[in-house]
């Protein structure tokens, strides 16, 4: 079994409907974190999270919410989702302090119309 | 702040050619510093890191150095194989919050 999980690995929707990623991990790890993918521009980070109770924005946070139900358990949500949030989302998992590396799901392949 | 620029790509190689992608970085404090590989429809895997000025990291036959002097940390192998064709990422993070910084890749397409 994989030890990042996404649901769903695909997923079309419209402008305007909520969305909901959910990300979920056995790993045991503290810290978990959400990027969008999109062609030429590498990943970006939308939000992170060091414990259930520290949420923090990253780098492209509007437009885009979080919950961290769980120490497992990291969703990404899209209020009122738009066209130009079409990408690729991963969650990635890491330890907490230090450097160490980041683990990452499979990816969500979002497309909204 | 803290960056990562690497070599444009896409990349075709032949079989069995020499591989080198350029990385370079800038940072604040003492980065670590990895290489991502990304297979077709599958997330981001570690490929190698290194901590340290002067460490070398290496998998599968790649190989980077983490170069102080130069901010550099390239990846390199001697003989691509066809199942090395993928996406290459390189990233650093920093102690602060664990952040990490990726590059924007590089594809990889390695023909018989």
């Amino acid at each position: 079994d994989a030890d990042v999980t996404q649901t769903p690995r695909n997923r079309i929707t419209k402008t305007g409907k909520r969305i909901m990623l959910e990300c979920s991990q056995t790993k045991g790890h503290d810290r978990m974190y959400w990027y969008r993918q999109d062609p030429g521009l590498g990943l970006r980070l939308i939000y992170y999270s060091f414990d259930v109770k520290d949420i923090n924005k990253g780098e492209i946070s509007d437009g885009y919410s979080v919950s961290r139900q769980a120490q497992a358990k990291f969703s990404l949500s899209l209020e009122s989702a738009i066209p130009n949030q079409t990408a690729l989302y991963f969650c990635a998992t890491s330890v907490s302090g230090g450097t160490d590396t980041q683990y990452f799901g499979p990816g969500t392949r979002l497309t909204v119309l | 702040g803290n960056s990562v620029t690497q070599m444009e790509g896409p990349v075709t190689l032949s079989e069995e050619a020499f591989l080198t992608i350029n990385c370079t970085y800038t940072a604040t404090g003492y980065p670590s510093l990895f290489w991502y590989v990304q297979y077709p429809g599958e997330g981001l895997q570690l490929l190698l890191k290194a901590t340290k000025a002067d460490d070398k990291g290496s998998n599968k036959g790649f190989e980077a150095t983490y170069r102080k002097e130069t901010t550099s940390f390239h990846l390199e192998k001697g003989s691509v194989q066809v199942s090395d064709s993928a996406v290459y990422f390189c990233a650093l993070s920093v102690l602060t919050g664990n952040q990490f910084y990726f590059g924007t890749g590089t594809s990889l397409t390695v023909i018989p």
